[in-house]
Parts: C-alpha cells; structure tokens; sequence
C-alpha cells in the first residue's frame, strides 16, 4: 500500500518554542493532506485540510496562527505549532489522500508531542 | 447532525473465539462507509471501504458488512496480531473532503 512518512515521531520542547512535523508521501503525488490531532480516549479530529500551492482549509476552533500548515509540494506538507504551551501536547497524525477526498487514507506514523 | 457510534467500547477474545464490532452510523446520504485498524502509538492503517446496503469485504480473519444503518466487523477466529483498535468513519455528507470518526473499538485477544 501506499507509503506516508511522518517525522519526528516523538519531539519535547519547552513551553514557548515552535516545533515543526513533516509529513511526506513517497509513491504518490498527494494534492490533498489532511492534519488530525488525536487525545487518548477520543475520536480523530481533523484540524485542517492542506491543498498544495493554497492555503490550508482550517476547521472551526483550529487557531490558524498557531498551528501553520504549508503544502509547499505535491510529497510533503507540514505542520508547525508555534509557541507551543503545555495544553498542546497531543498526537498529531498526518493522511494523505490519492484521490484528493476523504476515505481511503493513507495515515503517517503520528508524532507525540510534549511540551513542558 | 452526522454522527458514529462504535460498540463495544472494548472487547477482550481468547484466540481463536469469533466476535463482531458494530459501528452504528446516521448521516444523510452515506457516500462511504470506512474502516481502519489503529494500533497504539501509531497511524491508523485503511481496511475497508463499503457504499451501499448488502457490500460485504473481506481481508484474512475480518469482514465488513454494511446496511442502512450499521456496519460490523466480523473477526474469525482472531489471532493475537489482530489486537488493536478498530476505528468507523463516514465521509461528511456535506463535505467531500471530511470524515466523521467514530471512537473505535478496542480489541484484545488473548493467546
């Protein structure tokens, strides 16, 4: 199946800093990301809709500033928390999408974010 | 409002002991039915696509069945590499690009 490969897995930072995920697919050209934060015990949540070359698509509560999105390219797309406080450790999980809609996703590995 | 419902919340086998997980499901208009297997610290990984009522899929010891309003997933004769959770989704009825999860089904089998 398809490949999508998210890095760091793990990151900690301290309270303030940035801290950027990347989120690339390696053997298909992805036009459509989709960034979900996942709390234990809870459903996906689907944070934004990254399209290449446009600006990302956020869901309603999402802060836009404080979670950048760039999809600078059709293989890789990223995700920043900016002044990262201890409310946003959480998993965040990239998918990519084939065919640019939602359903047969294929999902990163995630990245467990702590910070202190 | 759309909306997933999976049950039960958590299911322990021994192996080899059959079972289903349902995923109750209202949305108007369903354009897809999805499920996935996540296992911990991890991605979830795609299993199963159904779109109307009777689909059925099938992959190794799982199979997906689908009707107007629940799908399930059937587990024959479980191993304990099939333990994960199990997760539902629906494509948004509104929005192509969106799917509504479901909490997910927790499955242990036991050897």
């Amino acid at each position: 199946g398809a490949v999508v490969s998210q890095h760091p897995s793990r990151v900690i930072c301290k309270s303030g800093t940035s801290v950027k995920i990347e989120c690339r697919s390696l053997d298909f050209q992805a036009t459509t990301m989709f960034w979900y934060r996942q709390f234990p015990k809870q459903s996906l949540m689907l944070m934004a809709t990254s399209n290449e070359g446009s600006k990302a698509t956020y869901e309603q509560g999402v802060e836009k500033d404080k979670f950048l999105i760039n999809h600078a390219s059709l293989t890789l797309s990223t995700l920043t928390v900016t002044s990262a406080h201890p409310e946003d450790s959480s998993f965040y999980i990239c998918s990519a999408s084939p065919t640019g809609f939602a359903g047969e996703l294929f999902f990163g590995e995630g990245s467990r974010l702590t910070v202190l | 409002e759309d909306q997933v419902t999976q049950s039960p919340e958590a299911l322990r086998l021994q192996e080899g002991e059959s079972s289903s997980l349902n995923c109750s499901y209202t949305v108007s208009g369903l354009r897809g039915l999805f499920w996935y297997r996540q296992d911990p610290g991890k991605g979830p990984e795609f299993l199963f696509t159904l779109y109307s009522a009777g689909e059925e899929k099938e992959k190794e010891r799982l199979k997906a069945t689908l009707t107007k309003k629940e799908s399930f997933l059937h587990i024959t004769a479980p191993k304990p590499e099939d333990s994960a959770t199990y997760l539902c989704a629906v494509r948004d009825a509104g929005n192509n690009r969106k799917l509504i999860w479901g909490l997910g089904t927790s499955l242990a089998v036991n050897p």
